[in-house]
């Protein structure tokens, strides 16, 4: 079974300056999705970024990019120049590409705080 | 204006009693899921559905029920076999139920008194 891990229960970062969230995953397959979704304090799970494994190139959106290490099982989460709306739970997902496999595997979050 | 709704946001059950949670999307998905979020924790996938009167369990079914009727519809009843049921419930739907985005409700917190 696969499993998520985010190692940093907590993180906080100064405004306009820029953090890394730590996400580390275990599975045998070659061909996966991984996402970052951001919970803020209304909670509602909102999509921040999602990678396609088979694609060496990092994803990026907006602020927000990913360092995607396949051999080293890391997916970890750069944010610049950090907003005070920014700061949310966040976490790592997996999903697995084989038909049946429909759930997403949560990592337990990171709770980001960004102070003005 | 395109979305995932659930109800009510805020839900009180006894000891003993089913509650039904909605969960309607008017994104033209086919696939839909639930999930439950204890403090603390990710979210666990109790029940999703791939197309209409069809569903399946996932990791913590156990005493939950879904129906998928119409399209646009997956509701969640928590039954009194729940021995836990205190908790935060998303839904969320997908285009299709294979590599695409899952995207999530506002939730409903359900706590038991």
């Amino acid at each position: 079974a696969q499993t998520v891990t985010q190692s940093q229960p907590e993180m906080s970062v100064q405004e306009a300056e820029t953090v890394t969230l730590s996400c580390t995953y275990d599975t045998s397959e070659s061909d996966y999705y991984l996402f970052w979704y951001k919970q803020p304090p209304s909670r509602q799970m909102i999509l921040v970024i999602r990678q396609e494994a088979y694609k060496q190139q990092n994803a990026t959106e907006n602020r927000f990019s990913v360092n995607f290490q396949k051999a080293a099982k890391s997916f970890s989460l750069k944010i610049s120049d950090s907003q005070l709306g920014d700061a949310a739970m966040y976490f790592c997902a997996y999903r697995s590409v084989f038909q049946g496999a429909q759930k997403l595997v949560f990592g337990q979050g990171t709770r980001l705080t960004i102070n003005p | 204006d395109g979305g995932i709704t659930q109800s009510p946001k805020y839900l009180f059950r006894k000891e003993g009693q089913n509650v039904t949670l909605s969960c309607e999307q008017n994104l033209n998905h086919d696939a839909m899921y639930w999930y439950r979020q204890d403090p603390g924790q990710g979210l666990r996938l109790i029940y999703y559905s791939q197309i209409v009167n069809d569903f399946q369990k996932g990791d913590i079914a156990e005493g939950y029920s879904v129906s998928r009727e119409k399209k646009e519809s997956f509701p969640l009843t928590v039954t009194s076999a729940q021995k836990n049921p205190t908790a935060f419930y998303l839904c969320a739907s997908s285009i299709r139920g294979g590599e695409d985005t899952q995207y999530f409700g506002p939730g409903t917190r359900l706590t038991v008194l």
